[in-house]
């Protein structure tokens, strides 16, 4: 079983707040990413690490931001929080075995997930 | 480029009734191929993959065959239950890619009813 967090799994919050979307895997997994899932439940990869001080930005235009000071926590940011933002956003984790592999990338392993409504 | 395609839902089925869910890929070379289940309320969980044409994934009565010639990996369960209620997430990975990321489709629902 999959040991991947996020925190918290539901924030309701008033347009302009700033919010952190905690992620944490004890995997010990070098690549983390960040999903944006919208209603009709297409997935759409806003961010993702290939390890400690690295972040990538995904196929996704985003206006979140995120860091990767530790292997295991990916948080997310908000800065100013808009309705726009009303989304689940989902954490996972992979193994990765070098920037320029020929071998199969790892399996992704998810987070709960957390939804997300601003007001 | 690379994409997925997977049959839009939502699919309705009765309990042990068989089980079709087409997904076709565009990919050069060789990709790795996988099916994810999202139940109601969590996160995805991998369900089964393949790593080569004509590999099959198999996992909890679900299987799908890597087919190369069709460029397809259909997703097949003989029998399902109610607990199958959930969205599948066709995906692949293209091979030697420098991201390494996961290409999904846009998920089937589907829900079995007693």
């Amino acid at each position: 079983e999959a040991d991947i967090y996020q925190t918290p799994r539901y924030l309701v919050i008033g347009t302009g707040k700033k919010i952190t979307l905690e992620c944490s895997q004890t995997m010990g997994h070098d690549k983390m990413y960040w999903y944006q899932q919208d209603p009709g439940m297409e997935l759409h990869l806003i961010h993702y690490s290939y390890g400690v001080n690295s972040t990538e930005k995904g196929d996704l235009s985003s206006e979140s931001t995120v860091s990767r000071i530790r292997t295991e926590h990916f948080p997310l940011t908000l800065e100013s929080a808009r309705p726009s933002h009303t989304s689940q956003y989902l954490c996972a984790s992979s193994e990765h075995r070098g920037r320029n592999r020929t071998s199969v990338s790892g399996t992704q392993y998810f987070g709960p997930g957390t939804r997300l409504l601003v007001l | 480029g690379n994409s997925v395609t997977q049959m839009e839902g939502p699919v309705t089925l009765s309990e042990e009734a068989f089980l079709t869910i087409n997904c076709t890929y565009t990919a050069t070379g060789y990709p790795s191929l996988f099916w994810y289940v999202q139940y109601p309320g969590e996160g995805l969980q991998l369900l089964l993959k393949a790593t080569k044409a004509d590999d099959k994934g198999s996992n909890k009565g679900f299987e799908a065959t890597y087919r190369k010639e069709t460029t397809s990996f259909h997703l097949e369960k003989g029998s399902v239950q109610v607990s199958d209620s959930a969205v599948y997430f066709c995906a692949l990975t293209p091979l030697g890619g420098s991201q390494g990321n996961l290409i999904f489709g846009k998920g089937t629902k589907l829900s079995v009813k007693p």
